[in-house]
């Protein structure tokens, strides 16, 4: 029979173009979410980090944005380069252990 | 600097043989995670090591799986028998235990096949 997996949301974008990733995240005890991209025979790499007590955070060429109201986590890449194509995790930090816990996943895929 | 250093990179083995893999942490991280990442089931966390002291095993799939950290420095996850639905790639990450800001570090993986 057909194996299911994980259905990865997918997103392309123009090189060029900023991409939007989002995730909604569970707990709204969590005070530290990671953003991590993670290219194909490799480990997810650290892109960037907001704390709960933040709503925005930039870095180079990146964007983490923070609403905890509705628990909604957003990455902006601008100008985005096919450098760029990989799978990108959100990550949540419960206030109370060392636990980071891990959303499915969305893919982006640069187009040059 | 060395990131975190896993151990083999990939892995072919039949089904009922022992699997040892390894991972080096980032030096000065105390904290040391063991997942698991498939198709089906994303990243799931395995066990965790505070002070090469075990934390939380609750992921482990079952008896077969086990992990040690007899050092700051070393770790290993062991499967025993190995069956084919173990096949996955498994990540070592190491972080810095009590800094409310410290993401965890990642290693690129060994990519397991059990036949």
């Amino acid at each position: 029979g057909e194996s299911v997996g994980l259905h990865l949301p997918t997103l392309s974008v123009q090189e060029g173009d900023n991409s939007i990733i989002n995730c909604a995240y569970s707990n709204s005890a969590s005070d530290y979410f990671i953003w991590y991209k993670q290219e194909s025979g490799k480990g997810p790499q650290f892109i960037i980090d907001i704390r709960s007590n933040m709503d925005k955070r930039q870095g180079q060429r990146v964007t983490v944005l923070l609403n905890k109201t509705v628990k909604h986590l957003s990455l902006q890449i601008a100008a985005t380069q096919p450098g760029d194509s990989a799978v990108y995790f959100c990550a949540e930090k419960f206030s109370s252990g060392n636990q980071f816990y891990f959303g499915t996943g969305t893919s982006l895929t640069v187009i040059p | 600097d060395a990131g975190v250093i896993q151990s083999p990179r990939h892995e072919v083995t039949e089904m009922g043989q022992e699997v040892t893999l390894r991972c080096k942490p980032i030096s000065g991280h105390n904290s040391l995670f063991w997942y698991r990442q498939t198709m089906m089931r994303g990243l799931e966390l395995l066990i965790y090591f505070n002070n090469n002291v075990p934390i939380d095993d609750s992921g482990m799939p079952e008896d077969r799986f086990s992990a040690k950290m007899p050092n700051a420095s070393f770790s290993t996850l062991k499967i025993q028998p190995s069956e084919p639905r173990d096949s996955a790639v498994y990540f070592c990450a190491s972080t810095q235990q009590g800094a409310l800001t410290q993401p965890q570090h990642f290693g690129d993986g060994t990519r397991l096949s059990i036949l």
